[in-house]
């Protein structure tokens, strides 16, 4: 594709429920970011995949947060057991070497 | 380790005049620079970058940062603002010793009518 993609758009869960959010990088990008961005707040680093290595998680808040990602493919970022402080938007972005191409987000909201 | 910081979380500045939003970063090793936009609801953007080579780089509608080895700085500027430039602007470094993008906290410039 043309550039980074998310889904879905929006999500709206229940406190408690488990969610999926996924991320279709630029095709031959070999990094792939997640980040979190409360309402009015900065970027909140995630989680980093480059390549084969080894992903640094060392951004995920809680171990209810997960992310996965095959190759240079497809990532998912999975938080079980919602809670209200999820609630935020959540960005992929990937790259080949240094420039980041953002996704435009899901926003996720915990009722 | 890499980081960046914006020391200033919100610039308020009136209709044409000067602004500088600053940035401070630290690196044991050599760095790009980069500084992305977000318009309200809208997604990250990127507004210009420092790869090498000349150390004041310009971006899109009007900005330019100046890249300052000594300072470890990479502060935006833009000689007169337009209200179409309110905004926030994140500062981020990459560094090829960690092969990783890190963002400073963001600056949100209010531009007063």
């Amino acid at each position: 594709g043309a550039g980074v993609s998310q889904s879905p758009s929006n999500k709206v869960t229940e406190k408690g429920k488990d969610v999926e959010l996924r991320c279709d990088p630029i095709s031959g990008h070999t990094a792939l970011y997640w980040y979190r961005q409360r309402l009015g707040q900065g970027l909140e680093f995630l989680i980093y995949f480059q390549g084969n290595s080894a992903p640094d998680k060392s951004g995920l808040p809680s171990d209810r947060f997960s992310a996965e990602r095959t190759g240079e493919s497809v990532s998912t970022l999975t938080i079980q057991r919602t809670q209200q402080e999820d609630s935020a938007v959540y960005l992929c972005a990937s790259s080949s070497h240094n420039e980041q191409f953002f996704g435009p987000g899901t926003r996720l909201t915990v009722l | 380790a890499q980081s960046v910081t914006q020391l200033d979380s919100q610039v308020p500045v009136f209709e044409e005049a000067p602004v500088e939003l600053r940035c401070n970063y630290s690196s044991s090793v050599s760095v790009y620079l980069f500084w992305y936009v977000q318009y309200p609801n809208q997604g990250l953007q990127l507004l210009l970058k420092y790869l090498s080579g000349s150390t004041l780089v310009k971006g899109i509608n009007g900005f330019e940062a100046e890249f300052n080895k000594s300072q470890t700085s990479f502060h935006l500027r833009k000689p007169s603002v337009h209200i179409s430039d309110t905004a926030e602007y994140f500062c981020a470094v990459y560094s090829g010793g960690y092969q990783k993008v890190t963002f400073g906290t963001g600056t949100k410039l209010q531009v007063i009518p």
